[in-house]
Formats: C-alpha cells, sequence, structure tokens
C-alpha cells in the first residue's frame, strides 16, 4: 500500500529557511505524484505543489512560487519541500501525500505523511 | 483557481439524525471525456491527519462505513451521513483536483447537537 515518513518537528527564525523530508516506502517511489499540503494551527487545509518522482518535474500554487522548492532523492526514496525566507504565518503543519493512480497527478490524496509542524517564531 | 467554498462553516446534529455538507466549486470539475468529477472529501478528527472518505465524488474508500455517501456534479456536492455517529464528529473538507492549484474548501466542523 505505501507509507509516508516525515521529518520532525523544526523551529525557525523568520528569515531563515526549513527543508521537509518525506520519505515513502512499501511502493515504487517513483511511480506516483508527491504532493505537499499545509495547515496553520487551528486553519484549513492549504496545497502548496506537487513532483512527479520520476522526471524531477515540479508545479507550485502560485502564492508559493519562488519562495518553495520540492526536490526528490530516487535513491533514497524520499521527497523535500524546502521553503526560503520563513514569516510568522508559516508556522503550521506540511504535509506530503500521494494518490492512488500509478502515473496520474490528478487523483485524491489517499496516502498522508504524519505531518511535520515547522514553527517560526524569534 | 478553482475556488472550492463549504456550507455551512458548523453544523450541530443530533446522534443519529441526517447530516449534509455542501461544496460549491467556482467552475465546473467534470471532466467530460470521461464523465468523472475531480473531487474529493476528507474527514480530519482532532489531533489527526486528514483521511480520505470519498474520490470522484462519490467513490467511497474502502472501508469508509456506507453511512458516508457523496453526491453532485459540477460545481455542486452534497457529503452526507445518513445517521450521525460520536465518531463522525470533526471537521470535513471537499478538494478539487480538476485543476492545478488543488483547492480545498474551508472546512466545516461537525458536532453533535
Amino acid at each position: 500500500q505505501g507509507q509516508l515518513a516525515q521529518s520532525g518537528a523544526e523551529a525557525k527564525k523568520p528569515g531563515a529557511s526549513v527543508k521537509v523530508s518525506c520519505k515513502a516506502s512499501g511502493y515504487k517511489f517513483i511511480d506516483f505524484y508527491i504532493h505537499w499540503v499545509r495547515q496553520a494551527p487551528g486553519q484549513g487545509l492549504e496545497w502548496m505543489g506537487w513532483i512527479n518522482p520520476s522526471t524531477g518535474a515540479t508545479i507550485y500554487a502560485q502564492r508559493f512560487e519562488g519562495r518553495v522548492t520540492i526536490t526528490r532523492d530516487t535513491s533514497n526514496n524520499t521527497a523535500y519541500m524546502e521553503m526560503s525566507r520563513l514569516r510568522a504565518d508559516d508556522t503550521a503543519f506540511y504535509y506530503c501525500t500521494r494518490g492512488d493512480k500509478r502515473g496520474t497527478v490528478a487523483t485524491a490524496a489517499r496516502h498522508w505523511g504524519q505531518g511535520s509542524l515547522v514553527t517560526v517564531s524569534s | 483557481d478553482i475556488v472550492m467554498t463549504q456550507s455551512p462553516d458548523f453544523l450541530a446534529v443530533s446522534l443519529g439524525e441526517r447530516a449534509a455538507i455542501n461544496c460549491k466549486s467556482s467552475r465546473s470539475v467534470l471532466y467530460t471525456s470521461n464523465t468523472k468529477n475531480y473531487l474529493a472529501w476528507y474527514q480530519q478528527k482532532p489531533g489527526q491527519t486528514p483521511k480520505l472518505l470519498i474520490s470522484w465524488a462519490s467513490t467511497r474508500e474502502s472501508g469508509v462505513p456506507d453511512r458516508f455517501s457523496g453526491s453532485g456534479s459540477e460545481t455542486d456536492f452534497t457529503l452526507t451521513i445518513s445517521s450521525l455517529q460520536a465518531e463522525d464528529v470533526a471537521v470535513y473538507y471537499c478538494q478539487q483536483y480538476y485543476n492545478t492549484p488543488f483547492t480545498f474548501g474551508q472546512g466545516t466542523r461537525l458536532e453533535i447537537k
């Protein structure tokens, strides 16, 4: 079925960068797109972007363009989400998700990582 | 971007009663070539990660109780819980995956009356 295991909580100062990892197991990593979604405390879900682990191609929500970079390491079956120029309102849980259809970007998010809390505070 | 708007924001329903949550998209999410609506529903219980309940607007995930059902097409969708149970207390989100960005509704908080 597959699992996604994310890196632990991070505490950062405004202006810094953070890199969150998402390690896939139990399935062929390059077969399924990985998406990133964030959720500020007590708030709703916000889709950030996706990566095709096979090709490395990415798409970002416009509001994150230029500040978020999604990459992957196929040798370690791991996807990464790096955010720069952090602000206090970037404090949130960051989730990686995976769909249920091989090679297809447009699927619902059946599999979720456990979430990585990023706290931005001076 | 496709804007997803849920109603109501908050819903309180008695145990055993029916609960209905609506989701409206600013553009159709029906892909006419395969007649599929690119619309999902998620449940997020307190302190937990979201869980996929329904995809393609009406296809229930394996293991999801059959009291949950999804309906609608193009721009108007509904998640219905036929007989509310205590364990259904959660926030429910719709999401379109027709076009990037794959936007979510703002969420509907469901509680027991």
